[in-house]
């Protein structure tokens, strides 16, 4: 049974702050790794993509991976209460669909 | 720019009752998927149909049935409703499941069996 593990959370940081949350998969043999943001009552929205070892870089979003370790980070600059929502983390070999994990609930204190 | 419709966006049924949800997406993709989202479970996929013509099975089918309409169009059905099928369901899209494309989803259907 392929797994994706997250911390439920809630993970509560002040307005500013970085947020870091993380994710770890079981099956080695994944090769892309998502983000999505989800605000309470709405759907899922992808906000990073990484492929390959390494950091990469979308504004205030960087999305980690070390595929040695198997997790992968996403850490939010500047928090923003607006950044409030649950981020899943998704992950596939590219041969099966996406496995999701249920889910970090991140709250930004103002 | 629509991306992935689905309707309805509320049902209530009563234990019995059939009912269908549709999806359609305009983003030309190939591969589509119905999920349920329920408190504490995350998303869970019911079925997927990586090209016209093919469904497959996800985690959870049991109570399902879907049908791949056209390159567009992805429908799932529930012959007899059952309470343990109170949930969201999301129906999503990507560009092609082998090729490692993220999936951009719906705006989910809330379904509550009585």
């Amino acid at each position: 049974q392929k797994e994706v593990e997250q911390n439920s959370g809630p993970l509560s940081v002040p307005e500013g702050a970085i947020a870091s949350l993380n994710c770890t998969y079981s099956d080695r043999g994944s090769q892309s790794f998502f983000w999505y943001r989800q605000y309470s009552g709405k759907s899922p929205e992808l906000i990073m993509s990484i492929y390959s070892n390494g950091d990469k870089e979308d504004g205030r979003f960087t999305a980690q991976l070390n595929k040695a370790s198997q997790y992968v980070s996403l850490l939010i600059r500047d928090s923003q209460p607006s950044d409030s929502a649950t981020y899943l983390c998704a992950v596939t070999t590219g041969n099966t669909p996406l496995v999701f994990g249920k889910g970090t609930r991140l709250s930004v204190i103002a | 720019n629509a991306g992935v419709t689905q309707t309805p966006k509320f049902q209530v049924l009563k234990t019995g009752q059939s009912m269908t949800l549709q999806c359609a997406q305009d983003m030309n993709h190939n591969s589509m998927y119905w999920y349920r989202q329920d408190p504490g479970m995350g998303l869970r996929l019911i079925y997927y149909s990586a090209s016209e013509g093919t469904t497959d099975k996800g985690e959870v089918p049991n109570g399902y049935n879907v049908s791949r309409l056209n390159k567009r169009e992805f429908s799932l059905r529930l012959e007899s409703a059952a309470p343990s099928q109170t949930s969201v369901y999301f129906c999503a899209s990507s560009q092609d499941r082998l090729n490692n494309q993220p999936q951009h989803f719906g705006d989910g259907t809330r379904l509550s069996i009585l």
